[in-house]
This record gives structure tokens, C-alpha cells and sequence, in this order.
């Protein structure tokens, strides 16, 4: 059974932190993203990666930066969290090449105050 | 780059109707049309997807439409039940590119 794991359900942070978010999965995916879902904005891409150390912009990685030092792990840095970061965070996986399914994790709901 | 709408955003029906979702693209070189289902406190999963060579796929109550000269796809579930209530993604992909996902409908079955 495909497993991604994120460390928090719930997180709460202060203005001006850094903040890490985890993510594993168990499968030996190439293919690793981080998305934020927000209310009528549906699920948008913030980096992705391809392979360990590599790492690519996604639509909105403004305040974001990311680390992929081995496969199974992808990390979500916010350098210094903002309110406007407040938001559902969600990690998936898949194989490499087109028509592969997505697996996600849970979810990560971060509020910065 | 690709761009997705999808409509409508909230959707009602009786338990036992039908519900239709739909979604359109603007990259005519989308080749891979999937669709996620995500229950309250869950990550989305995957429910169907159908490839560009294919105009419709089914499976069970479910099933997928695919327009390519018009570029819009549909989900068509039939003969709601309370457990089909949750919040559905469809989204679209060129070639081997990152999935781009429409906003979302979030459906609920009255029973």
C-alpha cells in the first residue's frame, strides 16, 4: 500500500519563523511535489523534483525554497513565515513519466499568527 | 502554460441522481486527463483518468467524457450516494509536465 507521510496534521507558527514541513513516501518515487490548497483556489504547485537534489519551480514558490537530499523525503521550507502562508499544505509523489497516478499525503494545516 | 476551469464549484443533488462535473483546457497538447476524489481530512485520490486517445471510460458509477476538439472532459457519476459527497479535482497534462488542477467542485449528496 502506497504511503506519503507528512510529519504534522496541525501546525502553528509565528510571524518570522522558520518553518520545515516533512514529507515521506514509500513507494521509490521519482516524482516528488508540494502544493497549498486554499479555499476556491483549488491546489496549487509550489516546487516539484524530479530526483534527489533537484528541485523546480512551481507556480507560486515565492517564500517557499525546498531540499530533496534523498528520495523518499521532500522538504518544504518557509524561510520566514507570513500570515499569507496560513493554508492546507500538501505533499504527493508518483512514479516517473506522463499518466502515472499522484499519491498524497494527508495534509498539513500550518497556521502562522 | 496550461490552464484549467472547472464548474460548477458547489453542486447539490438528491441521493440516487446524477452529477455532472465538468472541466475545460486551453493546451490543445493535453494528453492525460485525470480526476481526484478528497474526503474531509484526507489528501486527494485518485478516481479515474482517461488518455487522449480515449473518448469516454467507466467504471462502475463512474465515468469520464473527453471532448479533444473542444477541449473540455466531464465526471458523471451515477446514482449518488451519501459516501460520493466529498470534493473533486480534475486536472489536465502536457506531455510530462507537472498535472494542472482545476479548482474544484465540492459535491454533496442529500439524502
Amino acid at each position: 500500500d502506497v504511503k506519503v507521510t507528512q510529519s504534522s496534521r496541525y501546525l502553528v507558527k509565528r510571524t518570522g519563523e522558520k518553518v520545515f514541513l516533512e514529507c515521506v513516501q514509500d513507494m521509490d518515487h521519482e516524482n516528488m511535489f508540494w502544493y497549498r490548497q486554499d479555499p476556491g483556489l483549488g491546489l496549487r504547485l509550489i516546487y516539484f523534483s524530479y530526483d534527489v537534489k533537484m528541485k523546480e519551480k512551481g507556480d507560486i514558490p515565492e517564500g517557499y525554497s525546498v531540499s530533496r537530499e534523498k528520495k523518499e523525503r521532500f522538504s518544504l521550507i518557509l524561510e520566514s513565515a507570513s500570515t499569507n502562508q496560513t493554508s492546507m499544505y500538501l505533499c504527493a509523489s508518483n512514479q516517473g513519466g506522463w499518466g502515472n497516478e499522484q499519491f498524497f499525503g494527508p495534509g498539513t494545516r500550518l497556521t502562522v499568527l | 502554460g496550461e490552464n484549467v476551469e472547472q464548474h460548477p464549484s458547489t453542486l447539490s443533488v438528491q441521493e440516487g441522481d446524477s452529477a455532472v462535473i465538468k472541466c475545460t483546457y486551453s493546451d490543445s497538447a493535453s494528453n492525460y486527463f485525470p480526476w481526484y476524489k478528497q474526503e474531509l481530512g484526507k489528501g486527494p485520490q485518485l478516481i479515474i483518468d482517461i488518455r487522449s486517445n480515449v473518448g469516454e471510460k467507466k467504471d462502475q458509477r463512474i465515468a469520464v467524457t473527453l471532448n479533444k476538439t473542444a477541449k473540455h472532459f466531464s465526471l458523471h457519476i451515477t446514482e449518488t450516494q451519501p459516501e460520493d459527497s466529498a470534493v473533486y479535482f480534475c486536472a489536465a497534462r502536457v506531455g510530462n509536465t507537472p498535472l494542472v488542477f482545476g479548482k474544484g467542485t465540492r459535491l454533496s449528496v442529500i439524502a
